[in-house]
């Protein structure tokens, strides 16, 4: 059974801070998504990471796919309450005939107080 | 706007009862997701369509869940004889074959059950 497990399950932090979460899994995959949601509404997704040890950038945001397609990690620099939300990782298999649908993780819960 | 909608945003059901929910994905999107979602948790996998074919249904989905693509437009899930377990958000998704699998997501609907 593949899995993807985030880490950490809850964040708190305050205004200004950095942060990073973690997504890791025994598995290879052949994409990884990030996807974050607010209380009562869908994952929007933030970005796709495709090539192992890719990086990109989304303002504030930074996103690195690691070197084995194994693993993801998400960085958050000087946090703002806006930022409050479930981030989700999720990935695409890498193996033959289990490629339809996503593996996801149980999620990031940020919360970043003002 | 021309994003992923489900109907109704919230039903308030009494135990026994039957639901329908509905899906209109991206009009380009070829494939789409159930997905059913606990409070802090990930999405839990529920089914799969690709155009009119149901490809996938999760093991953990008992015989009261069914869906229905029936043009490779919008979907439908329903669920009979509802249980208080059943409380949940039921979310749509929908993503456009070889595009990294990246998933685009409707608002979800709330489901209480009484």
């Amino acid at each position: 059974t593949q899995l993807l497990e985030q880490s950490p399950q809850f964040l708190s932090i305050q205004e200004g801070e950095n942060l990073t979460v973690y997504c890791n899994s025994s598995s290879v995959f052949s994409s990884l998504q990030w996807y974050r949601q607010e209380p009562g509404e869908g994952p929007v997704l933030l970005v796709t990471v495709v090539t192992g040890g890719e990086v990109k950038k989304l303002k504030r945001l930074t996103f690195q796919f690691g070197d084995a397609r194994k693993d993801s990690s998400l960085h958050i620099t000087a946090a703002q309450p806006g930022d409050t939300g479930l981030y989700l990782c999720a990935g695409a298999s890498h193996r033959a005939g289990n490629n339809r649908k996503l593996i996801w993780g149980l999620g990031t819960s940020l919360a970043v107080n003002p | 706007d021309t994003g992923v909608s489900q109907d109704p945003r919230h039903k308030i059901t009494k135990r026994g009862q039957n639901v329908t929910f509905r899906c209109d994905p991206i009009s380009e999107h070829n494939r789409l997701y159930w997905y059913r979602q606990t409070l802090g948790q990930g999405p839990e996998f529920l089914t799969y369509f690709q155009n009119e074919a149901q490809l996938e249904k999760s093991r953990l989905l008992s015989d009261r869940f069914s869906a229905e693509r029936p043009k490779g437009s919008f979907s439908t899930l329903e669920i009979q004889r509802t249980e208080q377990g059943d409380s949940a958000m039921y979310l749509c998704a929908s993503s456009l074959r070889g595009t990294s699998y990246e998933q685009y997501f409707g608002p979800g609907t709330r489901l209480t059950v009484t």
